[in-house]
């Protein structure tokens, strides 16, 4: 079975454009998560979509969106780029209530964005 | 709000040694803990989980933790140390109804 897959592996941007990152849950999943892992920050909790909508959203700006599709797939949009936006972003998918009955949330390897 | 703390941001062990990563939490509610590994250039795998039941908590490649209520810890061991298990291991906590909290990791470094 496959696992959490995301894409592209790598992104360079330059400052001020647009960043697209896209995940695909594990078959079966439905809630989707966004973490950040920047140098120095540890990993930072950036959004949660369940069912098509948004759940719950970190301490970040508007600048970072997203959404996540019918199939359960979804994307990582991040406007305006900045220098800190550098980071390798994680996407984790669980069954919806990821808790009970010993569900657990699965990680995928990443992407990682540099801004320059 | 739930959250943990790691102790030691890196811990270097020769091959062979016991292997000990401290992990504390802080939580209102019955916690779940997990401790995940980051090997390098990739994402995070579930090394084993916490929920009820058994305080001693088996996961995989030889990774145990036990949870004790009395020292709010859930310390991750393994008896022999291997060169492949050198890498970053965060401890996290279940924080509100669908999310995770992870603690700042910890740096495996496995001396031959």
């Amino acid at each position: 079975e496959a696992g959490v897959t995301q894409s592209p592996t790598h992104l360079i941007k330059t400052r001020g454009q647009q960043a697209t990152l896209r995940c695909s849950p594990i078959s079966g999943h439905t809630s989707v998560y966004w973490y950040q892992q920047a140098l120095g920050l540890g990993l930072q909790f950036l959004l949660w979509y369940d069912e098509g909508e948004e759940r719950n959203r970190g301490n970040f700006p508007p600048r970072f969106s997203g959404r996540q599709f019918p199939n359960y797939s979804s994307e990582l949009n991040v406007n305006a780029l900045e220098l800190e936006d550098s980071a390798l972003y994680l996407c984790a998918s669980s069954l919806g209530t990821a808790f009970a009955w010993g569900n657990t949330i699965y990680f995928g390897e990443g992407s990682w964005l540099t801004v320059v | 709000a739930q959250s943990v703390t790691q102790l030691g941001s890196h811990v270097s062990v020769s091959e062979g040694a016991l292997v000990l990563l401290r992990c504390n939490y802080s939580s209102s509610v019955p916690p779940y803990l997990f401790w995940y590994v980051q090997y390098p250039n990739q994402g995070l795998q579930l090394l084993l989980k916490y929920t009820t039941g058994a305080t001693l908590v088996k996961g995989i490649n030889g990774f145990e933790a036990e949870f004790k209520k009395s020292e709010t810890s859930f310390h991750l061991t393994k008896p022999s140390a291997h060169m492949s298990d050198a890498a970053e291991y965060f401890c996290a906590v279940r924080r509100g109804a669908n999310n995770l909290f992870f603690g700042t990791g910890t740096r495996l470094t496995v001396i031959p």
